[in-house]
């Protein structure tokens, strides 16, 4: 199993472009999250999905958007991005809501100039 | 919502001591999680505490919950470089956040020579 993969590893933006972070698990998950780091801030959950075809707001979701059309993939939209959202983005997924280990991708370093 | 503090926020020790990490809750922990983040890469779990006066070991890094379930602590003895990096706790939310866990602002771990 290659568990949760992230792509791309490291992107750079310019002001007001777009892009989607790709976040796919092969564990058969139902439940889907992404969340932003940032020095002093810690992790902070931006949106999450509880299985294929729903998402729901975290807390911080400003600026972003999500797509669970598959169960596997859980996709992070920035459609005009701002230097705020600088950050290292991570998605993570878990089998279900008890007190399992929730799995975490490789993270996605994203610089918005 | 849940805060968790982590203390010390950073932490230089000499290779071979122990070295003790704390996290207290502002409310009662029902899953206390730790993980560990090499720099710049995504967080491994290492173990999940439940019940109250819980300890888990694994390899040379003991984690125990205490009797209120309010507090944890991650203890390493003989502290190794293999043991560098930003440790996190992390506490189950409910279902108003998907289960997400909410984090700590992490502890940074270096081991020197």
């Amino acid at each position: 199993n290659a568990g949760v993969t992230q792509t791309p590893k490291f992107r750079v933006l310019k002001t007001g472009q777009s892009m989607t972070l790709l976040c796919a698990q092969d564990m058969n998950h139902e439940y889907m999250y992404w969340y932003r780091q940032d020095p002093g801030m810690g992790l902070r959950l931006i949106h999450y999905s509880v299985g294929e075809g729903t998402t729901a707001k975290g807390e911080v979701p400003d600026g972003y958007n999500v797509s669970r059309l598959k169960k596997q993939n859980f996709l992070l939209g920035l459609e005009s991005a701002a230097p705020s959202q600088t950050s290292v983005y991570f998605c993570a997924s878990r089998v279900s809501p008890g007190y399992d280990e929730q799995f975490f991708g490789p993270g996605t370093r994203l610089t918005v100039l | 919502s849940q805060e968790l503090e982590q203390s010390p926020q950073s932490l230089i020790v000499q290779e071979g001591k122990n070295l003790t990490i704390n996290c207290t809750s502002s409310k009662t922990l029902y899953g206390l999680y730790w993980y560990k983040q090499k720099y710049g890469e995504g967080l491994i779990f290492l173990m999940m505490l439940q019940k109250g006066g819980e300890e888990k070991s694994h390899e040379k890094i003991t984690a125990k919950l205490d009797e209120k379930k309010q507090q944890s602590s991650l203890h390493i003895t003989a502290s190794q470089p293999s043991h560098a990096g930003i440790y996190l706790c992390g506490a189950a939310s409910n279902s108003n956040s998907g289960y997400a866990l909410n984090f700590g602002k992490g502890t940074s771990l270096l081991v020197t020579p």
